[in-house]
């Protein structure tokens, strides 16, 4: 069955950029949108952006001009990259395969997240 | 971007009881929600789609329901495996969304 996998640096200075990047296995990346979510500890979801297949993006306005998230069809693989980082953005970062079809909207697998912190 | 508000924020029962729980957005969104199960130190698990359709796999004792602004989540009867956190969705319009979460204790 698919998996994800996220892998990346644990621990960013302020101001640097976080970059991680999820690996999917068992399937094709080809098709679905895929996410980054993100949780700081011991608070709630906040939804980061997507990657369909093809390229196309969208991210939430609140990190846009901070946010860009690439695929590497070839590698299975995207990736997400956040500038100009601050405490703010301590937390664990999911990456999440999102379905959006006809009558099945929904984050149906996630990977087990990565725990991030921004400490000098 | 659409606010989605839930409560209980928190809430203890016993195994057995019947556990619902609300989440209201702030304008209408169809029936475009989904429910998500969190347990401790782990990724959040998908339940419930386009408000009422279980995910697969997803035990018969949870249920979904509501369209427009009003959602409920219902636990028709707890399971000890049922302590978590549990989230709403809304799936209808960019950003996405998520309530503020409701941790479901076991007394």
């Amino acid at each position: 069955q698919v998996q994800l996998q996220e892998s990346g640096p644990g621990l960013v200075k302020p101001s640097e950029t976080l970059s991680l990047t999820c690996t999917v296995s068992g399937g094709s990346i080809s098709t679905y949108y895929w996410t980054w979510i993100r949780q700081p500890p011991g608070k709630g979801l906040e939804w980061i952006g997507y990657i369909y297949y093809s390229g196309s993006t969208n991210y939430n306005p609140s990190l846009k001009s901070r946010v860009t998230i690439s695929v590497d069809t070839a590698k299975n693989q995207f990736s997400l990259r956040l500038s100009s980082v601050t405490a703010a953005d301590t937390a664990i970062y999911y990456c999440v395969r999102r379905v959006a079809v006809r009558g099945f909207y929904g984050f149906d697998i996630w990977g087990q997240g990565t725990m991030v912190t921004v400490s000098s | 971007a659409i606010q989605m508000t839930q409560s209980p924020s928190s809430l203890s029962a016993s195994v057995g009881d019947r556990v619902t729980i609300t989440c209201r957005a702030s304008q209408g969104i169809r029936n475009d929600l989904g429910w998500y199960q969190q347990k401790p130190g782990k990724a959040p698990e998908l339940l419930i789609y386009v408000a009422s359709t279980l995910q697969s796999g997803v035990p018969s004792r949870f249920s979904g329901s509501g369209s427009g602004t009003d959602f409920t989540l219902t636990i028709s009867s707890l399971q000890p495996e049922d302590f978590a956190t549990y989230y709403c969705l809304q799936d209808y319009d960019y950003p996405l969304t998520f309530g503020g979460g409701t941790k479901v204790e076991i007394k």
